[in-house]
């Protein structure tokens, strides 16, 4: 089956720093792969995603890239905000259902 | 589109009693997916309902169980609760039994 391994964290971040969170996955096939992100006390929130190699998924600063040769999807930004303080996710999904697996999770906390 | 609703969002819980969650899918979509996040072995797959028939299951004693109905409203019941079923419960909800949104969880605490 599908696994994941991230940094677990805490990644302490100064506010406008950058950021990177990695992720490397095994999957059986050719996998899409997802970000999610919770914020304390919430669920889960899809932050990008992208369908095949090399495909850039993007969103709210965010940027991920899907890269088969290394199995990896590493997340990035370029300048963190306090707000972005939150758990995020990485997980392969194979299409028709499967369970979504998923990792610890990376905690990232951005100071002022 | 509402985003996917659970009720209630808190639960508080005596050992040996049982409990119903319940989840609304965004409206369109037909999958809804239950998961177990707790401290301690992280964010599990319960099981997954489609068209009101259980398509998929993980590892969780029979204690767990759940139900669809006709219009993708999703119950799950837990039994007999015991001290290690308290966690965050998340309801997810797929289009396409594929890219899943989640609600925002009901938080169930036993004592």
């Amino acid at each position: 089956g599908n696994s994941v391994t991230q940094m677990e964290g805490p990644v302490t971040l100064s506010e406008e720093a950058f950021l990177t969170i990695n992720c490397t996955y095994t999957a059986t096939g050719y996998p899409s792969l997802f970000w999610y992100v919770q914020y304390p006390g919430e669920g889960l929130q899809l932050l990008l995603k992208a369908t095949k190699a090399d495909d850039k998924g993007s969103n709210k600063g965010f940027e991920a890239t899907y890269r088969k040769e290394t199995t990896s999807f590493h997340l990035e930004k370029g300048s963190v905000q306090v707000s972005d303080s939150a758990v995020y996710f990485c997980t392969p999904m194979n299409t028709g259902f499967q369970k979504l697996v998923f990792g610890t999770g990376t905690r990232l906390l951005v100071s002022p | 589109k509402a985003g996917v609703t659970q009720t209630p969002r808190y639960l508080i819980k005596t050992r040996g009693q049982q409990v119903t969650l319940s989840c609304s899918p965004i409206s369109g979509h037909r999958s809804v997916s239950w998961y177990q996040q707790t401290p301690g072995q992280g964010l599990q797959f319960l099981f997954e309902y489609f068209s009101e028939t259980q398509r998929n299951k993980g590892n969780f004693p029979g204690r767990f169980s759940g139900r669809q109905f006709s219009n993708s409203r999703s119950e799950m019941n837990v039994s007999t609760l015991e001290l290690g079923d308290s966690a965050l419960y998340l309801c997810a909800s797929s289009p396409d039994r594929y890219e899943q949104y989640f609600g925002p969880g009901t938080r169930l605490t036993v004592t």
